[in-house]
C-alpha cells in the first residue's frame, strides 16, 4: 500500500497570511505515461463531507478559489492557501489515487 | 446537480452485516466515465477507503476489509450498495458514497451516515 503522510498534523495561521500543509507519499504517483501525479487535495469541515479542491496535484477544480494551490511531483506534494479566510478553517486531507487501495493522508487541521 | 443519498440502519449488532445504499440522481449511474466508491470516518479519525465500483462491475476494495466487503450496482434503480459482514464496534463510522470521475478523484459526495455497531 502506498503510505501518505501529512505535515504538519495542525497549523495556526493568523488571518491573511499563507499555510503550507505537505503531503509524502511512500511511493511515486507520477504516472509518466501522462506526465501526471494521481494526487488529490480535500477540505474538509465538521458535520460535512470532504470537497475535493485540487486534482493531478495543481488542478483546481470548479469554484475553488485561486488562493488555494498545490505543487509537488512523484512523491512530495504541497498544499498552499495564500491568504487565510476565516471559512479555511477545516480539515485538509491528500489522497492517492495512483493505485488501489485508495489511501489517505492523516489529516491536517487548519486554525485560526 | 449530481447527488448522493446514503441510507440504511444507524446501528447494527456485532457479527451481523451492515448494508447501506448510496441513490444517485441528477446523473446516471451507468456513466462509463465515473466510478462509485464507499469511503468511512470513524468519530473523531480520518479518512478510510472501502472500495470503489466501475462501469461493467469491477470492483476494488480495501485488502484490509476485503474477506468482508462486498459492492454491487443496481442500475435499475440507479444506486450502489455497500456489504459489511461480521462487524464489530471497530466499524462505527460516518460511511459516506462518493462518485468519482477517470483519472481524478471523488468530486461528488454523500451528506454521510452514522452506523454504530452496538448490543
Amino acid at each position: 500500500d502506498i503510505v501518505m503522510t501529512q505535515s504538519p498534523d495542525s497549523l495556526a495561521v493568523s488571518l491573511g497570511e499563507r499555510a503550507t500543509i505537505n503531503c509524502k507519499s511512500s511511493q511515486t504517483v507520477f504516472y509518466s505515461s501522462n506526465n501526471k501525479n494521481y494526487l488529490a487535495w480535500y477540505q474538509q469541515k465538521p458535520g460535512q463531507p470532504p470537497k475535493l479542491l485540487l486534482n493531478w496535484a495543481s488542478t483546481r477544480e470548479s469554484g475553488v478559489p485561486d488562493r488555494f494551490s498545490g505543487s509537488g511531483s512523484g512523491t512530495d506534494f504541497t498544499l498552499t492557501i495564500s491568504s487565510l479566510q476565516a471559512e479555511d478553517v477545516a480539515v485538509y486531507y491528500c489522497q492517492q489515487y495512483y493505485t488501489t487501495p485508495v489511501t489517505f493522508g492523516q489529516g491536517t487541521r487548519l486554525e485560526i | 446537480q449530481l447527488q448522493l443519498q446514503e441510507s440504511g440502519p444507524g446501528l447494527v449488532k456485532p457479527s451481523e452485516t451492515l448494508s447501506l445504499t448510496c441513490t444517485v440522481s441528477g446523473g446516471s449511474i451507468s456513466n462509463s466515465n465515473y466510478y462509485w466508491g464507499w469511503i468511512r470516518q470513524p468519530p473523531g479519525k480520518g479518512l478510510e477507503w472501502i472500495g470503489n465500483i466501475y462501469f461493467g462491475g469491477t470492483t476494488y476494495y480495501n485488502p484490509s476489509l476485503k474477506s468482508r466487503v462486498t459492492i454491487s450496482v443496481d442500475t435499475s434503480k440507479n444506486e450502489f450498495s455497500l456489504r459489511l459482514s461480521s462487524v464489530t464496534a471497530a466499524d462505527t463510522a460516518v460511511y459516506y458514497c462518493a462518485k468519482g470521475a477517470t483519472g481524478v478523484g471523488y468530486g461528488d459526495w454523500g451528506q454521510g451516515t452514522l452506523v454504530t455497531v452496538s448490543s
